[in-house]
């Protein structure tokens, strides 16, 4: 079964620094990865996804990450931390088999990105 | 286009109580998927529609189950609730599901079971 690791439940930067948040994933099958944002009393809005194309993907709001399968990790990176990025991340990852259809999203516990002036 | 709504955004129930949660996807979008958030269990997937049929389950108790109608609209239903039900209820839709396909959230009915 696939399942989701994010490393540090909080962390903390200064503004204009880099801002790297960490995913491991374990998956008996090529995953498709994902992360997703969340604001304060709202959904999730997915900043980028990994379908097996380029290892390195870039998303919105200047974020990207990149898939490394020898260290099964998936980890976000910012170069420069605003402070409308102070969120929640999660990464996930589609649970699925080989041929299934089935895609619903395993998520990680979140990691709080404070950003400080 | 219109993203995805949910209603109602809040609701305080008693235990025991009943409760009925709509979601309305983004026009044209045929998949149908619930999550639950708490802070001890983050996000869980509760069950996923597509055309009307439900397509995945995830571990939860019978008490909570879910519709999809012919316009996509979805609810969920939790029966007898308990304290513990209480939590951010998610709805995300997407075009037609499956593993790769973008899902797009909703902002999520946040429910407290007194």
């Amino acid at each position: 079964a696939q399942s989701v690791t994010q490393l540090g439940s909080h962390v903390s930067v200064s503004e204009g620094a880099l801002v790297l948040l960490r995913c491991n994933y374990s998956s008996s099958v090529p995953p498709y990865l994902f992360w997703y944002v969340q604001y304060p009393n709202q959904g999730l809005q997915l900043l980028l996804k990994y379908t097996s194309a380029a290892t390195l993907v870039k998303g919105i709001n200047g974020f990207e990450a990149e898939f490394k399968k020898s260290e099964t990790s998936f980890h976000l990176t910012k170069p420069s931390a605003h402070m409308s990025d102070a969120a929640e991340y999660f990464c996930a990852v589609s649970d699925r088999n080989y041929g299934g259809s089935q895609g619903n999203l395993i998520f990680g516990k979140g990691t709080k990105l404070s950003v400080k002036p | 286009k219109a993203g995805v709504t949910q209603t109602p955004r809040y609701l305080i129930k008693t235990r025991g109580q009943q409760v009925t949660l709509s979601c309305s996807p983004i026009s044209g979008h045929r998949s149908v998927s619930w999550y639950q958030q708490t802070p001890g269990q983050g996000l869980q997937f509760l069950f996923e529609y597509f055309s009307e049929t439900q397509r995945n389950k995830g571990n939860f108790p019978g008490r909570f189950s879910g519709r999809q109608f012919s316009n996509s609209r979805s609810e969920m239903n939790v029966s007898t609730l308990e304290l513990g039900d209480s939590a951010l209820y998610l709805c995300a839709s997407s075009p037609r599901g499956g593993p790769y396909n973008e899902q797009f959230f909703g902002p999520g009915t946040r429910l407290t079971v007194l």
